[in-house]
């Protein structure tokens, strides 16, 4: 099983605050990593999917970077809305023929943004 | 659009009995998974099946089965439910190979989950 961590548990942030979040795992038989995102009464949406080392992706104000030396993957938010209150989980995936894509996720960063 | 179906989003069982949970994708996906979400627990992996019939356990398989007859439909089984089987469940699929493709990563495509309390 590919461990993966996820800090804080609980983020609260007023709006127009810019946040971050960490997401860990170990670094050997590493082969993705994923964010998705959680709103409540919907479905987890993919953010990014990263692979290689360094590799930095933005989606507006979300962007997230990739270290897969160290093990680890931060996201951030520049500007918070409102809109972005959400559950934030990240996932990896290891190398290996029979992975299918099978991702372990980490318990997920709560974000609360405060108008 | 692309879809996941579950097809009950609430459900409230007695103990012991039986319960099956279904989901259907209709993106010609291969690989498709079952995982519950407990608070302070994230989500974690029942099932999953890469292949119409075949299956593997996740990380948490006791109590459950699955069964895939068709590409597009996986359903999960609580043959005899109990009160620790109260859980939002979810599920996903995803076209991942297996292969090495940086092109194919395996995003997954989540339902909207079935919440299920066990009495």
């Amino acid at each position: 099983i590919l461990n993966v961590e996820q800090s804080p548990q609980s983020l609260h942030v007023q709006e127009g605050d810019s946040t971050n979040f960490t997401c860990s795992f170990p670094s050997s038989n590493f082969y993705a990593l994923h964010w998705y995102r959680w709103e409540t009464a919907k479905s987890p949406e993919a953010l990014f999917v990263m692979t290689l080392n360094g590799d930095e992706k933005k989606k507006g104000r979300i962007s997230a970077t990739l270290n897969t030396k160290e093990g680890y993957s931060y996201l951030y938010i520049k500007g918070s809305q409102p809109e972005d209150s959400a559950t934030y989980l990240c996932a990896g995936t290891g190398a290996g023929g029979t992975s299918y894509g099978k991702l372990t996720f980490g318990q997920g960063t709560i974000l609360t943004v405060h108008p | 659009d692309v879809k996941v179906t579950q097809s009950s989003r609430y459900l409230v069982k007695r103990t012991g009995e039986k319960v099956f949970l279904e989901c259907v994708q209709d993106m010609d996906h291969e690989n498709m998974f079952w995982y519950r979400q407990d608070p302070g627990l994230g989500l974690r992996l029942i099932y999953f099946s890469y292949d119409v019939k075949m299956k593997e356990k996740g990380d948490i398989p006791e109590g459950y089965s699955v069964s895939r007859e068709k590409k597009e439909r996986f359903s999960l089984i609580l043959e005899s439910a109990s009160t620790n089987q109260t859980s939002m469940y979810l599920c996903a699929s995803s076209s991942y190979s297996g292969l090495a493709v940086p092109a194919n990563t395996g995003e997954l495509f989540f339902g909207e989950g079935s919440r299920l309390t066990v009495l």
